[in-house]
């Protein structure tokens, strides 16, 4: 069975560092692309982040370049993201979610980050 | 980039069908997205890939009464006989040269 399970999330101050990970298990962690979806309070999905298998390549959404860098460890089965100068704007569920030819297939059930102003 | 728009709500009674709709941008009409259903406040769920042709394919577990369908940039997602747990915000997905995810506003579902 496939899991994803996120953890770190927490509450943190406007210009704070945090570090989100999501064990995988159930599947051949280092042959799939992954990535990080956010939902902030009340709103819809958002993309934040992708990694390929191997971790070679990545991409960021607009709003999160140059401050949250997404990574991997396939010998912990674990996907990270480094979350840095967080804004309040930033507070939100962030899911980790598995790819499998381009599309999403599986979700985690989320951590809650919120960046108090 | 592509752009899905969707309704921000729909209602069909128990029983009933609902066919919920997310629109491309135009340029973009010939992409593929995929659905996914969020039931209150959990995770959201992989229902689906569907085709601009109108060939989708299911996710492990997701029963029958779900369906997807095409039409130009409007792709369907069709619930059948709604069950009280389909009530449930749904989403579509599609990607830019498989870098960029983009997401529809979401369709929030209630049933009657």
């Amino acid at each position: 069975e496939v899991q994803l399970v996120e953890s770190g999330g927490g509450l943190l101050q406007s210009g704070g560092s945090l570090r989100l990970p999501c064990a995988a298990s159930g599947f051949t962690f280092s042959s799939y692309a992954m990535i990080w979806v956010r939902q902030a309070p009340g709103k819809g999905l958002e993309w934040v982040s992708k990694i390929s298998g191997r971790g070679t390549t990545s991409y960021y959404a607009d709003s999160v370049k140059g401050r949250f860098t997404i990574s991997r460890d396939n010998s912990k089965n674990t996907l990270y993201l480094e979350m840095d100068s967080l804004r309040a704007e930033d507070t939100a569920v962030y899911y980790c979610a598995r790819l499998t030819s381009g599309w999403i297939d599986y979700w985690g059930q989320g951590t809650l980050v919120t960046v108090s102003s | 980039q592509p752009v899905l728009t969707q309704s921000s709500s729909a209602s069909a009674s128990l029983g009933s069908s609902v066919k919920l709709t997310c629109t491309l941008s135009s340029g973009h009409s010939a992409y593929i997205i995929a659905w996914h259903q969020q039931q209150p406040g959990k995770a959201p769920r992989y229902l689906m890939k569907l085709e601009g042709s109108g060939t989708y394919n299911r996710g492990s577990g997701v029963p029958d009464r779900f369906s997807g369908s095409s039409s130009g940039a409007d792709r369907y997602l069709t619930i059948s006989n709604l069950q009280s747990e389909d009530e449930a915000d749904y989403y579509c997905e599609t990607w830019e040269s498989n870098t960029h995810a983009v997401f529809g506003g979401g369709t929030q579902l209630t049933v009657l």
